[in-house]
């Protein structure tokens, strides 16, 4: 059975540490892995890998994927009480629509 | 140009009670989702749809219903509301393997 696995499920650190979460996944057919933020609202979406290696960077956010461990790691530097929120990853296969299989989330607390 | 919009934004269900969910985009996306989101858990897919006329079961159907006559609306329809269907739901569209979620749909079945 297909899943995506996140650690921490929570995360409580002061402004200015930087973090790491993590995702791993186990999906048969594997495209991309997406990383989305949500708070307490609808998920916005963060970045999509699809390549072994390859940094992708916003602003104090960036994100890598090893398609050979079957994993990926979302760092944040600088945190800011501002990124406080749930960070999802999901998994897409390929010619299953595009339909995504997400990670349970890591809930990250900035406190001033 | 609104995007995705969802309504209701709350709703309270007697157990036994059917309602349907509404989906609506103006961005001509073919791949429509419908999630649901239960506390502190990540999305679970019920349907989706590659195309007006298209669906297909995803992760957690049983309990809901689809239908697409048109790009733009992806109703969700619950015939028969249970507690266990007490989650928020959210809308998504393509493109294929990059999502934009709507506002959402909050819903108690008591």
């Amino acid at each position: 059975e297909d899943k995506v696995v996140q650690s921490p499920l929570s995360l409580v650190v002061h402004e200015g540490d930087t973090v790491t979460l993590n995702c791993s996944y186990e999906v048969t057919n594997f495209r991309s892995l997406l990383w989305y933020k949500q708070e307490k609202k609808a998920p916005t979406f963060l970045f999509m890998l699809t390549s072994s290696g390859i940094e992708k960077k916003s602003g104090r956010l960036s994100s890598i994927l090893d398609k050979k461990e079957l994993f990926s790691i979302l760092n944040i530097t600088a945190t800011q009480t501002g990124d406080s929120a749930i960070y999802l990853c999901a998994s897409c296969e390929y010619n299953q629509g595009g339909k995504l299989i997400f990670g349970q989330g890591t809930e990250l607390s900035v406190k001033p | 140009n609104a995007g995705v919009t969802q309504t209701p934004k709350f709703r309270i269900l007697k157990i036994g009670q059917s309602m349907t969910l509404q989906c609506t985009q103006d961005m001509n996306h073919n791949y429509m989702y419908w999630y649901r989101q239960d506390p502190g858990m990540g999305l679970k897919l019920i349907y989706y749809s590659v195309g007006a006329g298209i669906t297909d079961k995803g992760e957690v159907p049983n309990g809901y219903n689809v239908s697409r006559s048109t790009t733009e609306d992806f109703p969700l329809r619950l015939e028969l509301a249970a507690p266990s269907q007490t989650s928020v739901y959210f809308c998504a569209l393509g493109p294929y393997n990059e999502q934009f979620f709507g506002p959402g749909t909050r819903l108690t079945v008591l």
